[in-house]
């Protein structure tokens, strides 16, 4: 089966950074993908890495390593917009490409 | 290029009751998806199709849910005799084979009373 794990909640501060880890244990893993989600809306995508490595996109970042079957989405300059729910998902080549969820950290930023 | 694309966006029904929803993917997008959520969990799978065949169902997805794809483009979701516990948000989402990205749509919020 699959397992993934993500917190549940995290509190941050305008202008601050915040680090929200996601760690899994699959079987055929072909990449990660974050998701933002704000309440009452679909899931908008953030970012997608197959490879080991930080990607970077503007404010946001994500990490991956493969061996250690661990992710994060990394936010700078938090924007009070940015409080929503942050959704990891495994992705895998068994099982036609559908994703697997965790069950999202709930990211409130405070001024 | 509009998105995915969901309708209705709400819908009540009393318990007892059949609905059915709509999905129009992205349209070169020839995997579909359709997922569950209720209030503070990410989303469930419940189904996808590979153009026109359904190639996977959850275990957790009851007899009284069925989804096609008749033609490879838009798919449907129906549920039958309702319960309260279908009451969630009941999500469409589409990407091409390989790696790329999966588009969701607004989703269906689904309320039974």
């Amino acid at each position: 089966g699959q397992n993934i794990d993500q917190p549940t909640e995290m509190t941050a501060t305008e202008g601050a950074i915040v680090q929200i880890n996601c760690t899994y244990q699959t079987s055929g893993f072909n990449g990660l993908f974050w998701y933002q989600q704000h309440a009452g809306e679909a899931p908008t995508f953030l970012s997608y890495n197959v490879l080991d490595g930080l990607e970077e996109k503007g404010r946001f970042s994500s990490f991956l390593s493969r061996s250690k079957g661990y992710s994060y989405l990394l936010l700078k300059e938090l924007q009070m917009k940015d409080s929503a729910s942050y959704l990891c998902a495994v992705d895998r080549w068994l099982g036609g490409g559908k994703l697997i969820f965790g069950q999202g950290t709930e990211l409130s930023v405070k001024p | 290029d509009t998105g995915v694309s969901q309708n209705p966006r709400h819908k009540i029904t009393k318990r007892g009751q059949n609905v059915t929803f709509r999905c129009d993917p992205i349209s070169e997008h020839n995997r579909l998806y359709w997922y569950r959520q209720t209030l503070g969990q990410g989303p469930e799978f419940l189904t996808y199709f590979q153009n026109e065949a359904q190639l996977e169902k959850s275990r957790l997805l009851s007899d009284r849910f069925s989804a096609e794809r008749p033609k490879g483009s838009f798919s449907t979701l129906e549920i039958q005799r309702t319960e309260q516990g279908d009451s969630a948000m009941y999500l469409c989402a589409s990407r091409l084979a390989g790696n790329t990205e999966a588009f969701f749509g607004q989703g269906t919020r689904l309320t039974v009373v």
